[in-house]
Protein backbone atom coordinates (compact mmCIF):
# COMPACT_ATOMS: atom_id res chain seq x y z
CA UNK A 1 0.00 0.00 0.00
CA UNK A 2 0.91 3.91 -0.59
CA UNK A 3 2.38 5.07 2.26
CA UNK A 4 0.47 8.46 1.46
CA UNK A 5 -2.59 10.30 2.15
CA UNK A 6 -3.79 12.90 -0.55
CA UNK A 7 -7.48 14.13 -0.97
CA UNK A 8 -8.39 12.38 -4.26
CA UNK A 9 -9.62 15.79 -6.35
CA UNK A 10 -8.95 19.77 -6.01
CA UNK A 11 -10.18 22.64 -8.26
CA UNK A 12 -7.51 25.59 -9.17
CA UNK A 13 -8.21 28.85 -11.22
CA UNK A 14 -5.82 29.42 -14.00
CA UNK A 15 -3.20 31.61 -12.72
CA UNK A 16 -3.75 31.05 -9.67
CA UNK A 17 -1.69 29.13 -7.20
CA UNK A 18 -2.47 25.50 -6.79
CA UNK A 19 -1.21 23.87 -3.39
CA UNK A 20 -1.48 19.95 -3.29
CA UNK A 21 -1.33 18.70 0.46
CA UNK A 22 0.59 15.26 0.86
CA UNK A 23 0.54 13.54 4.52
CA UNK A 24 3.21 10.73 5.01
CA UNK A 25 3.07 10.31 8.97
CA UNK A 26 5.31 7.00 8.92
CA UNK A 27 8.36 8.35 6.62
CA UNK A 28 11.56 6.91 7.21
CA UNK A 29 14.63 9.52 8.36
CA UNK A 30 16.35 8.08 4.75
CA UNK A 31 13.18 8.37 2.48
CA UNK A 32 12.58 10.99 0.24
CA UNK A 33 9.40 12.51 -0.82
CA UNK A 34 8.66 12.83 -4.90
CA UNK A 35 5.95 14.45 -7.11
CA UNK A 36 4.86 12.92 -10.10
CA UNK A 37 2.15 13.87 -12.24
CA UNK A 38 0.54 12.12 -15.21
CA UNK A 39 -1.53 14.23 -17.80
CA UNK A 40 -4.39 11.95 -19.34
CA UNK A 41 -3.20 8.47 -18.90
CA UNK A 42 0.45 9.81 -20.69
CA UNK A 43 3.42 8.41 -18.76
CA UNK A 44 3.98 9.57 -15.61
CA UNK A 45 6.08 12.69 -15.32
CA UNK A 46 8.58 14.12 -12.54
CA UNK A 47 8.10 17.26 -10.98
CA UNK A 48 10.32 17.91 -7.49
CA UNK A 49 11.70 15.45 -4.48
CA UNK A 50 12.92 16.59 -1.38
CA UNK A 51 14.66 15.29 1.50
CA UNK A 52 14.31 17.61 4.79
CA UNK A 53 14.46 21.01 3.14
CA UNK A 54 12.30 22.71 0.58
CA UNK A 55 12.71 22.79 -3.13
CA UNK A 56 12.04 24.83 -6.28
CA UNK A 57 12.78 24.10 -9.85
CA UNK A 58 11.23 25.74 -13.11
CA UNK A 59 7.58 23.62 -12.62
CA UNK A 60 7.08 23.89 -8.81
CA UNK A 61 7.91 24.05 -5.21
CA UNK A 62 7.73 21.62 -2.70
CA UNK A 63 7.40 22.30 1.09
CA UNK A 64 8.07 19.74 3.72
CA UNK A 65 7.41 20.33 7.75
CA UNK A 66 10.05 20.53 9.72
CA UNK A 67 8.95 17.29 11.13
CA UNK A 68 8.49 15.52 7.99
CA UNK A 69 5.41 14.01 8.22
CA UNK A 70 3.42 16.11 5.31
CA UNK A 71 4.61 18.30 2.54
CA UNK A 72 2.51 21.08 -0.17
CA UNK A 73 3.28 20.83 -3.96
CA UNK A 74 2.67 24.09 -5.18
CA UNK A 75 2.36 25.78 -8.75
CA UNK A 76 2.66 29.31 -8.41
CA UNK A 77 0.55 29.83 -11.28
CA UNK A 78 -1.71 27.10 -12.44
CA UNK A 79 -1.63 26.52 -16.44
CA UNK A 80 -5.22 24.20 -17.98
CA UNK A 81 -2.17 22.09 -18.94
CA UNK A 82 -1.65 21.53 -15.46
CA UNK A 83 -4.56 19.78 -15.48
CA UNK A 84 -3.63 15.92 -14.27
CA UNK A 85 -3.44 13.31 -11.64
CA UNK A 86 -0.68 14.10 -8.92
CA UNK A 87 1.30 11.80 -7.04
CA UNK A 88 2.67 12.03 -3.85
CA UNK A 89 5.32 9.23 -3.06
CA UNK A 90 7.93 8.26 -0.03
CA UNK A 91 10.49 5.91 -1.26
CA UNK A 92 14.01 5.13 0.32
CA UNK A 93 16.69 7.11 -1.01
CA UNK A 94 19.02 3.94 -2.13
CA UNK A 95 17.32 2.59 -5.73
CA UNK A 96 15.56 3.69 -8.72
CA UNK A 97 12.98 3.42 -10.80
CA UNK A 98 11.75 0.42 -9.13
CA UNK A 99 11.25 1.82 -5.41
CA UNK A 100 8.10 4.12 -6.42
CA UNK A 101 5.13 2.52 -5.31
CA UNK A 102 1.85 4.51 -6.59
CA UNK A 103 -1.40 5.68 -5.27
CA UNK A 104 -4.05 7.23 -6.20
CA UNK A 105 -3.02 10.71 -6.35
CA UNK A 106 -4.89 13.50 -6.60
CA UNK A 107 -6.50 14.78 -9.58
CA UNK A 108 -6.25 18.88 -10.36
CA UNK A 109 -8.44 20.49 -12.15
CA UNK A 110 -7.03 23.94 -13.36
CA UNK A 111 -10.38 26.17 -14.40
CA UNK A 112 -10.74 29.10 -17.24
CA UNK B 1 17.18 12.21 -26.78
CA UNK B 2 14.74 9.86 -27.31
CA UNK B 3 14.21 9.35 -23.45
CA UNK B 4 12.34 5.83 -23.01
CA UNK B 5 11.01 4.24 -26.23
CA UNK B 6 7.79 1.56 -25.87
CA UNK B 7 6.40 -0.20 -28.88
CA UNK B 8 4.02 -0.87 -29.76
CA UNK B 9 1.22 2.08 -28.39
CA UNK B 10 -1.81 -0.12 -28.68
CA UNK B 11 -2.10 -4.44 -28.80
CA UNK B 12 -5.01 -6.43 -28.97
CA UNK B 13 -4.54 -10.11 -28.51
CA UNK B 14 -6.65 -12.94 -28.35
CA UNK B 15 -6.95 -14.94 -25.12
CA UNK B 16 -3.71 -17.26 -24.73
CA UNK B 17 -1.82 -16.14 -27.50
CA UNK B 18 1.90 -14.62 -26.57
CA UNK B 19 3.75 -11.44 -27.32
CA UNK B 20 6.56 -9.15 -26.06
CA UNK B 21 5.89 -5.25 -25.40
CA UNK B 22 9.63 -2.97 -25.78
CA UNK B 23 11.17 -0.83 -24.06
CA UNK B 24 14.11 1.01 -24.65
CA UNK B 25 16.21 3.82 -23.00
CA UNK B 26 19.13 5.77 -24.30
CA UNK B 27 20.65 7.61 -20.87
CA UNK B 28 22.59 4.66 -19.50
CA UNK B 29 19.85 4.19 -16.97
CA UNK B 30 21.10 1.03 -14.64
CA UNK B 31 17.52 0.69 -13.17
CA UNK B 32 14.59 -0.55 -15.50
CA UNK B 33 10.87 -1.05 -14.30
CA UNK B 34 7.92 -2.79 -15.93
CA UNK B 35 4.38 -1.20 -14.14
CA UNK B 36 0.54 -1.72 -15.40
CA UNK B 37 -2.12 0.23 -14.64
CA UNK B 38 -5.48 -0.45 -14.40
CA UNK B 39 -8.52 2.21 -14.78
CA UNK B 40 -8.99 4.68 -11.59
CA UNK B 41 -5.85 3.29 -10.03
CA UNK B 42 -2.36 3.75 -9.43
CA UNK B 43 0.90 1.92 -10.95
CA UNK B 44 1.65 -1.65 -10.36
CA UNK B 45 5.04 -2.91 -10.28
CA UNK B 46 5.21 -5.98 -12.09
CA UNK B 47 9.31 -6.64 -12.54
CA UNK B 48 12.24 -4.60 -12.42
CA UNK B 49 15.92 -4.80 -13.09
CA UNK B 50 18.94 -3.22 -11.37
CA UNK B 51 21.34 -3.70 -14.30
CA UNK B 52 22.27 -6.12 -17.21
CA UNK B 53 21.62 -9.86 -16.76
CA UNK B 54 19.68 -8.75 -13.00
CA UNK B 55 15.74 -8.99 -12.69
CA UNK B 56 13.45 -9.47 -9.89
CA UNK B 57 9.66 -9.52 -9.19
CA UNK B 58 7.34 -6.70 -8.42
CA UNK B 59 4.49 -6.30 -6.88
CA UNK B 60 1.63 -8.27 -9.82
CA UNK B 61 4.22 -10.22 -11.16
CA UNK B 62 2.00 -13.72 -12.80
CA UNK B 63 1.73 -14.18 -16.07
CA UNK B 64 5.04 -11.95 -17.05
CA UNK B 65 8.56 -13.07 -18.02
CA UNK B 66 11.30 -10.23 -17.75
CA UNK B 67 15.07 -10.40 -19.42
CA UNK B 68 17.48 -8.01 -19.06
CA UNK B 69 20.47 -8.64 -21.93
CA UNK B 70 21.32 -4.79 -22.86
CA UNK B 71 22.00 -1.99 -20.41
CA UNK B 72 19.62 -0.29 -23.60
CA UNK B 73 16.60 -2.73 -23.47
CA UNK B 74 14.20 -4.11 -20.82
CA UNK B 75 11.27 -6.25 -23.32
CA UNK B 76 8.27 -7.53 -20.91
CA UNK B 77 6.68 -10.62 -22.59
CA UNK B 78 3.41 -11.93 -21.68
CA UNK B 79 3.56 -15.75 -22.11
CA UNK B 80 -0.78 -16.86 -22.98
CA UNK B 81 -2.58 -13.63 -22.15
CA UNK B 82 -5.65 -13.20 -19.96
CA UNK B 83 -8.80 -10.73 -20.39
CA UNK B 84 -6.95 -9.48 -16.57
CA UNK B 85 -3.93 -8.31 -18.27
CA UNK B 86 -6.15 -5.93 -20.48
CA UNK B 87 -4.13 -3.23 -18.99
CA UNK B 88 -2.12 0.09 -19.73
CA UNK B 89 1.84 -0.99 -18.88
CA UNK B 90 4.54 1.43 -18.78
CA UNK B 91 8.18 0.83 -18.95
CA UNK B 92 10.59 3.20 -16.27
CA UNK B 93 13.96 3.88 -16.02
CA UNK B 94 16.35 5.91 -13.59
CA UNK B 95 20.18 6.08 -12.78
CA UNK B 96 20.98 3.57 -9.79
CA UNK B 97 21.45 6.22 -6.98
CA UNK B 98 19.00 8.18 -4.24
CA UNK B 99 16.99 11.04 -4.75
CA UNK B 100 16.98 9.75 -8.26
CA UNK B 101 14.22 10.78 -11.10
CA UNK B 102 12.64 7.64 -13.47
CA UNK B 103 11.59 8.40 -16.71
CA UNK B 104 8.57 6.76 -17.95
CA UNK B 105 7.52 5.83 -21.52
CA UNK B 106 4.20 6.78 -22.99
CA UNK B 107 2.68 3.44 -22.62
CA UNK B 108 1.22 0.53 -24.30
CA UNK B 109 -2.26 -0.11 -23.96
CA UNK B 110 -3.15 -3.35 -24.60
CA UNK B 111 -6.61 -5.38 -24.88
CA UNK B 112 -7.08 -8.86 -24.21
CA UNK B 113 -10.28 -10.37 -25.88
Amino acid sequence: DAKTTQPPSMDCAEGRAANLPCNHSTISGNEYVYWYRQIHSQGPQYIIHGLKNNETNEMASLIITEDRKSSTLILPHATLRDTAVYYCIVRVGEGGSEKLVFGKGTKLTVNP
Amino acid sequence: NAGVTQTPKFQVLKTGQSMTLQCAQDMNHEYMSWYRQDPGMGLRLIHYSVGAGITDQGEVPNGYNVSRSTTEDFPLRLLSAAPSQTSVYFCASSYNRGGTEAFFGQGTRLTVV
